[in-house]
């Protein structure tokens, strides 16, 4: 148990579109979900944590306009990154947490953006 | 602030091998402290914690001891195999609990038959 998934695995994007990516807990209710961002041979840094039913908490530097997360179901986050440009590109992660549980984060299996 | 400084690789090993990945932290209060391992096309999996000081943590044949005098939390296996091919990555969690996760860089360790 304690799948989580991502959609879709990579993308490529003209510079100055919107971008969706979607995070799924599939086995397991997430009150919780995280998104984070890698940089090539960087820590995984944390964006945002999304809380169902409510706005997401942007970490200090994370642009909120420009990286819109949305969590409406127990099961479902999704991270719209806005007006894309290459700087963007990047390897983006989700993980969440059960509802009812010890706080241990599940990551999905990542997605890379790619802008052009 | 909170902080991991990795080892960083890769690293390549000979199957039966005695592997290390070292890791040092730099936090206020205690922290957790985590190893996770991410198989090629998978998500990050916890391998091992370890919750207060001189904890050590287990699972598979890895284990890591938390040691607060040395601020060190380093992985290490005894005998490796070609399973066991994947990026490592150091955890720990600051202020707030298993929430705020900060990441080492990852070691990417490639086992050879």
């Amino acid at each position: 148990g304690a799948v989580v998934s991502q959609h879709p695995s990579w993308v490529i994007c003209k510079s100055g579109t919107s971008v969706k990516i979607e995070c799924r807990s599939l086995d397991f209710q997430a009150t919780t979900m995280f998104w984070y961002r890698q940089f090539p041979k960087q820590s995984l840094m944390l964006m945002a944590t999304s809380n169902e039913g409510s706005k997401a908490t942007y970490e200090q530097g994370v642009e909120k306009d420009k990286f819109l997360i949305n969590h409406a179901s127990l099961t479902l986050s999704t991270l719209t990154v806005t007006s894309a440009h290459p700087e963007d590109s990047s390897f983006y992660i989700c993980s969440a947490t059960r509802t009812r549980g010890n706080n241990e984060q599940f990551f999905g299996p990542g997605t890379r953006l790619t802008v052009l | 602030g909170d902080s991991v400084t990795q080892m960083e690789g890769p690293v390549t090993l000979s199957e039966e091998a005695f592997l290390t990945i070292n890791c040092t932290y730099t936090a206020t209060g205690y922290p957790s402290l985590f190893w996770y391992v991410q198989y090629p096309g998978e998500g990050l999996q916890l391998l091992l914690k370890a919750t207060k000081a001189d904890d050590k943590g287990s699972n598979k044949g890895f284990e890591a001891t938390y040691r607060k005098e040395t601020t060190s939390f380093h992985l290490e296996k005894g005998s490796v195999q070609v399973s066991d091919s994947a990026v490592y990555f150091c955890a720990l969690s600051g202020r707030g609990g298993a929430n705020n996760l900060f990441f080492g860089t990852g070691t990417r360790l490639t086992v050879i038959p």
